[in-house]
């Protein structure tokens, strides 16, 4: 079975701010697929970045970036230069590569941007 | 907008009814997936369709069902309601049945049982 962990419920930082997210999750398979999903207050669900696991390079789109760290299980989501249009909540997802190819998502991180 | 659509966006309805939420995937997306999201069981996957037939299975209870149609909708059904089945039920699709393909998510429907 996989999981998925968010550590941090909820976070701020001021605009301008780079802001980091964790996730850390678990699974037996060697191929898989990591996400970060963001849910703004209109509650449609959006997604940010993806990321390869046999990809030894970090993704990144613009002011979002990873720290994928296969060994650890650990993927981290970097937001640099925060806008308000950044105020959401944070969902990171894993996908197994074959097989069953739902989302399991972590609890999620309330980030709220401060102007 | 993510190119899903899924009606109605609210319903309000009773213990122990039935409802049926629909989903039109994106033009052209073989797979419909189907997750509810509650604050004590946060994100959860339900059901997968791909071209019509059932792909993959998760959390889902026996009082609900679902099915893809040939124009690729599908659809919902919620029976014998309970107060705990309050949450907000979205739909995804994506082009294939693949993990690697992004999932686009439609904009929900909030259930509210009373």
């Amino acid at each position: 079975a996989q999981t998925v962990t968010q550590s941090q419920p909820e976070m701020s930082v001021q605009e301008a701010e780079t802001v980091t997210l964790s996730c850390t999750y678990d699974t037996s398979e060697n191929n898989y697929y990591l996400f970060w999903y963001k849910q703004p207050p209109s509650r449609q669900m959006i997604l940010v970045i993806r990321q390869e696991a046999y990809k030894q390079q970090n993704a990144t789109e613009n002011r979002f970036s990873v720290n994928f760290q296969k060994a650890a299980k650990s993927f981290s989501l970097k937001i640099s230069d925060s806008q308000l249009g950044d105020t959401a909540m944070y969902f990171c997802a894993l996908n197994i590569n074959f097989g069953n190819e739902k989302l399991t998502f972590g609890t999620g991180t309330r980030l709220t941007i401060i102007p | 907008d993510s190119g899903v659509t899924q009606t109605p966006k609210h319903l309000i309805t009773a213990t122990g009814q039935r409802v049926t939420l629909r989903c039109s995937p994106r033009s052209g997306d073989l797979s419909v997936y189907w997750y509810q999201q509650s604050l004590d069981q946060g994100l959860q996957f339900l059901i997968q369709y791909y071209n019509g037939e059932e792909r993959a299975k998760g959390n889902i209870l026996e009082r609900f069902s679902a099915q893809q149609f040939p124009d690729l909708h599908s659809e919902l059904n919620l029976s014998s309601l309970e107060l705990g089945d309050s949450a907000l039920y979205f739909c995804a699709s994506s082009p294939t049945d693949r993990s690697y393909n992004e999932q686009f998510f439609g904009p929900g429907t909030r259930l509210t049982v009373l």
